[in-house]
């Protein structure tokens, strides 16, 4: 059974810094992976999708890696900015069916 | 095109009342997952579907609960007897089923009282 964990689950910075969250799966024969973002209150938001065969994505200061021999995948956050503040979900594809998704991390960016 | 789309946003109930919620695809998904997210258990699958065909409801916790997609577009949650424990946001998502990653609806926040 796929299990997907996120370290750390909470974090707290400063504007301006760049950031790293982790996240692990125990089944490397995934199809793709997701991240998404939730707002408290909010639904999901859509991210960055890497598929199986990719290493990266990028999206403006987002850059996702995937090394699925390890099982692990990181979300870096260049520059953070107040308005990054929310809570991070991976969510690791199974071939064919459903995502599975860590516990999130839960970040807080200070003016 | 507006995304996924769910109905109604809020719902407050009382227990042992019928609770349908509703959504609609993206146009070109044919893939629909039905979640339920509270703080202490996160985002659990429920049910999905495939070509409008059912294909994992081991989710689903108990037989008061039942989905239906009767068309491509279209899919509706049902719980009959509500009961407070079933209190969540319960969300909905479509995707490709080759892989396109998944795209949520806003969530209904379910209230049973």
């Amino acid at each position: 059974k796929q299990e997907v964990t996120q370290i750390p689950a909470a974090l707290s910075v400063p504007e301006g810094e760049n950031l790293v969250l982790n996240c692990s799966f125990t089944d490397s024969a995934i199809y793709n992976l997701q991240w998404f973002r939730q707002d408290p209150g909010k639904g999901l938001t859509s991210l960055l999708l890497i598929q199986s065969s990719q290493r990266e994505q990028t999206s403006g200061r987002l850059n996702a890696s995937l090394d699925k021999s390890s099982g692990r995948s990181t979300l870096y956050i260049a520059a953070s900015q107040p308005g990054d503040s929310a809570t991070y979900l991976c969510a690791v594809g199974l071939s064919g069916q459903n995502f599975v998704f860590g516990p999130g991390t839960r970040l807080s960016v200070l003016p | 095109d507006a995304g996924v789309i769910q109905s109604p946003r809020h719902e407050v109930t009382e227990m042992g009342q019928e609770v349908t919620l509703r959504c609609k695809l993206i146009s070109g998904h044919n893939s629909l997952f039905w979640y339920r997210q509270t703080m202490m258990r996160g985002l659990e699958l429920l049910i999905y579907f495939n070509n409008n065909v059912p294909i994992d409801d081991s989710g689903m916790p108990e037989d008061r609960f039942s989905a239906k997609m009767p068309n491509a577009s279209f899919s509706t949650l049902k719980i009959q007897p509500s009961e407070p424990r079933d209190s969540a946001v319960y969300f909905c998502a479509s995707s490709l089923w080759e892989g396109g990653g998944y795209t949520f609806g806003s969530g209904t926040r379910l209230t049973v009282v």
